[in-house]
């Protein structure tokens, strides 16, 4: 069965820092992966998705995650952070064999102190 | 163009009654699905409708059931509430092939007493 790791629950950050957020995910069979950010009291919203082909994936508000097939991770990553980046992201996958359900993990809330 | 909407905003129930929660998807979008998400976790998917059928489903009780109608607008309705059901369900919509972006809406957060 397919499952999502992000390893750190909790990431402060200071304005115009860069930041990392970390997901591993674990699964059979080639999968799609997303990043969603989800600001408080609000439904999600998609930053970028790998479907295949480059391994290195830019999405909306300046974010970027790489697909490694071999370490099994896709981490999100921001050269320098807004305080309007403090939000909840998640990372999910869908397996390609499968691609109607997808499975979301924990959650990172980002703090971008000022 | 109107993204996702859900209703209600808000809803309050007491242990063993049942709800019903509606889902409007984004104008084009034919597929609508339902996740749960608990205070501090990620969302869980419930289900997924498409052509007014249950596609996929999660691991999640026949207590929880869904409904697809003709203009692709959804509803989930949960029986015999119980305590932990209390979280914001989250619906979202996207075209028939589910690689194509989902978007989401707002939720419907339910609070069980």
């Amino acid at each position: 069965a397919q499952s999502v790791t992000q390893l750190d629950s909790q990431v402060p950050v200071f304005e115009e820092a860069p930041v990392e957020l970390r997901c591993n995910y674990s699964s059979s069979v080639s999968v799609y992966l997303f990043w969603y950010v989800q600001y408080p009291n609000q439904g999600l919203q998609l930053l970028l998705k790998y479907l295949s082909g480059s391994t290195l994936v830019k999405g909306i508000n300046g974010f970027e995650a790489e697909f490694n097939k071999s370490q099994t991770s896709f981490h999100l990553r921001k050269p320098s952070v807004h305080i309007s980046d403090t939000a909840e992201y998640f990372c999910a996958v869908s397996e390609k064999t499968s691609y109607d359900k997808v499975i979301f993990g924990p959650g990172t809330s980002l703090s971008v102190i000022p | 163009d109107a993204g996702v909407t859900q209703s209600p905003t808000h809803l309050i129930k007491t242990r063993g009654q049942q709800v019903t929660l509606r889902c409007s998807p984004k104008s084009g979008h034919d597929t609508v699905s339902w996740y749960q998400q608990a205070l501090g976790q990620g969302p869980q998917f419930i289900f997924q409708y498409y052509e007014e059928e249950e596609r996929q489903r999660g691991n999640f009780p026949d207590r929880f059931s869904g409904h697809q109608f003709p203009n692709y607008s959804s509803e989930l309705n949960v029986n015999a509430l119980l305590l932990g059901d209390s979280a914001l369900y989250l619906c979202a919509s996207s075209l028939k092939r589910f690689t194509d972006t989902q978007y989401f809406g707002p939720g419907t957060r339910l609070t069980v007493l």
